[in-house]
């Protein structure tokens, strides 16, 4: 069973507004989270992370919130552009699992200009 | 810059064919990884390995095995190809504790 659920499979958003990626995990041990980009015919690339000590962590135009209650992340795009086209995964990892990450199924972000 | 190269892009293979993935990472990473990526499941990890001739199962290591004998270099054996192991593969690798992993370029493996 996965642990790591992103229900979104596709998302369309416009140039220049918001584009919001959500991310749902079972296991409470869970204390990191990532964000990886992936363009076709590419491997992932890292985004952005949080540590469960956090509840939000920005970089730029993207932010990552993180609801610890509710094992609930989100990513946050803003303005979102062309180039941020990609699938985006999820990740988790706890403290019992020594560098070893759960992947969500990733969500294909269309930007449209 | 951290570099992750794969041997092959794309590779076509028949069932029973025995499978060679070589992944090679050029910054010295104590950690390197397999993963499968398919359709609606994300990426799963195959094995795993910490160390020169170390390895360790992920979650769906049936049907592979793996061989770390430099510590640059990773390889997944697919020791009797099998269509349901027709998927994307992804190597990575990390620096000690690091959480941030490095992703290969990926080979698409196509088993008939």
């Amino acid at each position: 069973d996965q642990q790591v659920k992103q229900n979104s499979p596709s998302l369309s958003v416009q140039e220049g507004r918001i584009s919001i990626l959500n991310c749902d995990y079972t296991n409470s041990m869970f204390d990191y989270f990532l964000w990886y980009k992936k363009y076709p015919a590419e491997g992932p690339t890292f985004l952005i992370s949080i540590s469960s000590i956090k509840d939000k962590n920005e970089d730029g135009r993207f932010t990552v919130f993180l609801n610890k209650s509710a094992k609930h992340l989100s990513l946050h795009i803003v303005p979102s552009q062309p180039g941020d086209s990609a699938v985006y995964f999820c990740a988790a990892s706890g403290a019992d699992s020594w560098g070893k990450f759960q992947f969500g199924a990733g969500t294909q972000v269309v930007v449209t200009p | 810059d951290v570099k992750v190269t794969q041997s092959s892009r794309y590779l076509v293979k028949r069932t029973g064919e025995k499978v060679f993935l070589e992944c090679v990472q050029d910054m010295d990473h104590e950690n390197m990884f397999w993963y499968r990526q398919d359709p609606g499941l994300g990426l799963r990890l195959i094995y795993f390995s910490y160390d020169v001739k170390m390895k360790e199962k992920g979650d769906i290591p049936e049907g592979y095995s793996v061989s770390r004998e430099k510590k640059e270099r990773f390889s997944l054996i697919l020791e009797s190809a099998s269509t349901n192991q027709t998927s994307m593969y992804l190597c990575a690798s990390t620096l000690g504790t690091g959480k941030t992993q490095y992703f290969g370029p990926g080979t698409r493996l196509l088993v008939l």
